[in-house]
């Protein structure tokens, strides 16, 4: 099945730089590669996602990249601000569907005002 | 639309028991995956399921975990005999469907083995 590792495990910034959360995964077949944040004791909440056709995409402050030769993909949190904290969760699908995820171990985000 | 729900928010069953948790997927969803989450840890996917058909169980344990999505009602995460282990929070997503849209989570029942 598919392995998705993700680095670094905790991450400190402070207010206003930039924060940058890696994902790798194994499985050639996954085509969709979804971003969530999860605030201590809630849902996690998609903040932004790629599909294996485009390498790049920006939503305000965050982006993701894609690079499908090297099967890996990253997060890219610009102008971080303290509501940024949370734990973050790249992931990856599976070969029986989009919305069959397989999550990373997160990152903990800390933005230090 | 009043999201995905979970209910109950919160278990505590005692080693042995059963514990059934319960995922009404969004107006309109279809597709219904759950998720366990560890303590400090990712998800980890279960099931996928669409109504009265198991798609992909390979997450699941093969003993002792169960789930369904009847034609009428929520789905249902069924343990049997818990076990310490088994505490964690269990997440619920639904999906109109399975390609190009996104998946809406609930917030999650938090079961505890005592």
């Amino acid at each position: 099945g598919e392995n998705v590792e993700q680095h670094p495990s905790t991450l400190s910034v402070q207010e206003g730089d930039s924060a940058v959360i890696k994902c790798t995964y194994s499985d050639s077949a996954s085509n969709y590669f979804p971003w969530y944040k999860q605030e201590l004791g809630k849902r996690p909440q998609l903040i932004i996602d790629i599909r294996s056709n485009v390498g790049e995409k920006k939503d305000q402050r965050i982006a993701v990249t894609l690079n499908k030769t090297a099967k890996h993909f990253s997060l890219h949190i610009t102008e971080t601000q303290p509501e940024d904290s949370a734990v973050y969760f790249c992931a990856a699908s599976s070969r029986t569907g989009a919305n069959n995820l397989f999550f990373g171990t997160g990152t903990r985000l800390t933005v230090i005002p | 639309n009043a999201g995905v729900m979970q209910n109950p928010r919160h278990l505590v069953r005692r080693r042995g028991q059963e514990a059934r948790l319960r995922c009404s997927p969004m107006k309109g969803h279809s597709h219904v995956y759950w998720y366990r989450q560890l303590p400090e840890e990712g998800l980890k996917f279960m099931v996928y399921l669409q109504k009265e058909n198991i798609i992909d169980e390979s997450g699941m344990p093969k003993e002792r975990f169960s789930a369904e999505f009847p034609k009428e009602g929520p789905s249902i995460l069924r343990i049997q005999q818990v076990v310490r282990g088994d505490s964690a929070a269990y997440f619920c997503a639904s999906s109109p469907f399975t390609e190009n849209t996104e998946a809406f989570f609930g917030q999650g029942t938090r079961l505890t083995v005592v």
